[in-house]
């Protein structure tokens, strides 16, 4: 599986948009970006991927390099309860058919703190 | 949206005794689900892929006769944790993709283990 790298950590101010990089410089073309987020105590979560283009939805935006070898995720008004642990993941979708494909490998993610 | 549960979310149980762990998908039918075991301030690490109709596909490294995976339905799989030692105790995890989908997969709220 194609690796990616992010920040251990990562400081934010509630109601300031915070961006959390991923590097992925071994990606193939047949892999998506994916982010996960894991709040404290739970299971993770899903927040956004993308292929080639940037892409927005109610919870973040998602800005993909031309080249494709880093993405960008971005909270455009961090609250208190985006504190959690982001996860980027490639996935490739032309793998194993069915449900197999859908194994996931997590990093080490990137805490992210938000300041009141 | 698409849920999947898990129970109990924490147990306590006594050395060399057995914890059964359900996970459910609420509201579509789930083939393939993956267990979890995540250790504290650490990334999730895939255990097993549980497959509907079939044996469960263990991970190097995971002992398959200590960590018995039950997938009997669509939309249940479940782990045991066999003669559970304090080393087992940890934060266990499972997540469904919905079958065909190329978006998101989800997870329960996952399962505290603590062996005593």
């Amino acid at each position: 599986d194609a690796k990616t790298t992010q920040p251990n950590s990562m400081e934010s101010n509630e109601e300031e948009p915070v961006h959390l990089p991923c590097n992925h410089s071994t990606i193939s073309g047949t892999d998506y970006i994916h982010w996960y987020r894991q709040l404290p105590s739970q299971g993770p979560e899903y927040v956004i991927h993308g292929l080639t283009s940037n892409v927005n939805n109610r919870m973040a935006s998602l800005a993909i390099a031309e080249d494709r070898k880093s993405s960008t995720l971005i909270l455009h008004r961090a609250t208190l309860r985006d504190a959690a642990v982001y996860y980027c993941i490639l996935r490739d979708v032309w793998g194993n058919s069915g449900g197999s494909n859908y194994k996931l490998t997590f990093g080490k993610g990137t805490l992210l703190t938000v300041n009141p | 949206g698409a849920v999947v549960s898990q129970h109990p979310s924490w147990v306590i149980c006594k050395s060399g005794t057995s914890v059964k762990i359900e996970c459910r998908s609420l509201d579509f039918q789930a083939t393939t689900m993956f267990w979890y075991r995540q250790f504290p301030k650490q990334s999730l690490m895939l255990m097993a892929t549980s497959n509907e109709g079939s044996k469960a596909t263990y991970e190097q490294g995971v002992e398959k006769d200590k960590f018995l995976i039950n997938h009997a339905s669509l939309t249940l799989s479940t782990l045991t944790v066999t003669s559970a030692h304090p080393e087992d105790s940890s934060f266990y995890i499972c997540s469904a993709p919905r079958q065909g989908s190329d978006t998101e997969a989800f997870f329960g709220q996952g399962t505290r283990l603590t062996v005593v």
